[in-house]
């Protein structure tokens, strides 16, 4: 899997789009980019995932640059309860006999009111 | 309606003894996972079963037994508990087919405090 590398903490202001970075420089051609995020206390939560398009749904937008090496996961309207940890993750899906998610630290997002 | 649930919550318990955490996933999917969350909060994969088989066993000691008596569940039984076995233990679940084949959807967590 390719590694990743993201910002420890980031701050964002409520009601205000978060952008969160991730630079997968390695990244091949047959990995997606999946993002997690973890608040405090609960199981981590599937966000988002894009192979080259991007990508939208209910809860964020993926924005992956045309050289596949970055992407930006974007909170539209960020709320206090967005604050989390989110996990950028890029790997093959069903690759090999093992399926599991390596994370790594992530960015601690703290939406602030 | 949980699409993925766990129990016990919360577990406290002594050293040397035997304990179970159970996982049932009602979402229909074919592979379970457990993963264990330190004090550092780093997330690290345990085991993951497909159609109940063990299709990943990372550097866990072997008294970490899985045991899946169906599709649905996936329970982690621990013997002899130590110490260093204090953690948050999530139960996840995830499709198998397509590029879907990785999102994986996790359980509240289990707290194991090992006295």
């Amino acid at each position: 899997d390719a590694k990743t590398t993201q910002p420890p903490s980031m701050d964002c202001a409520e009601g205000r789009a978060a952008n969160l970075p991730c630079n997968h420089s390695t990244i091949s051609g047959n990995e997606y980019v999946y993002w997690y995020r973890q608040i405090h206390s609960q199981g981590p939560q599937y966000i988002i995932h894009g192979l080259k398009n991007n990508e939208t749904n209910e809860m964020a937008s993926l924005i992956i640059t045309e050289d596949r090496k970055s992407s930006t996961l974007i909170l539209p309207h960020a709320t206090l309860r967005d604050t989390a940890v989110y996990y950028c993750i890029v790997r093959v899906p069903n690759s090999g006999s093992a399926r599991q998610l390596t994370f790594g630290s992530g960015t601690q997002l703290t939406v602030l009111p | 309606d949980t699409a993925v649930s766990q129990t016990p919550k919360y577990l406290v318990t002594q050293m040397g003894n035997d304990k179970s955490i159970k996982c049932e996933q009602n979402l229909g999917h074919d592979t379970m996972y457990w993963y264990k969350q330190d004090s550092k909060k780093f997330l690290k994969i345990m085991f993951s079963y497909n159609n109940k088989e063990l299709i990943i066993n990372e550097t866990v000691p072997n008294r970490f037994s899985p045991k899946s008596p169906d599709k649905a569940h996936l329970n982690l039984h621990i013997n002899s508990l130590e110490l260093g076995d204090s953690a948050v233990y999530f139960c996840a679940s995830s499709p198998i087919q397509g590029a879907g084949g990785n999102t994986q959807y996790f359980g509240p967590g289990t707290r194991l405090t090992v006295l």
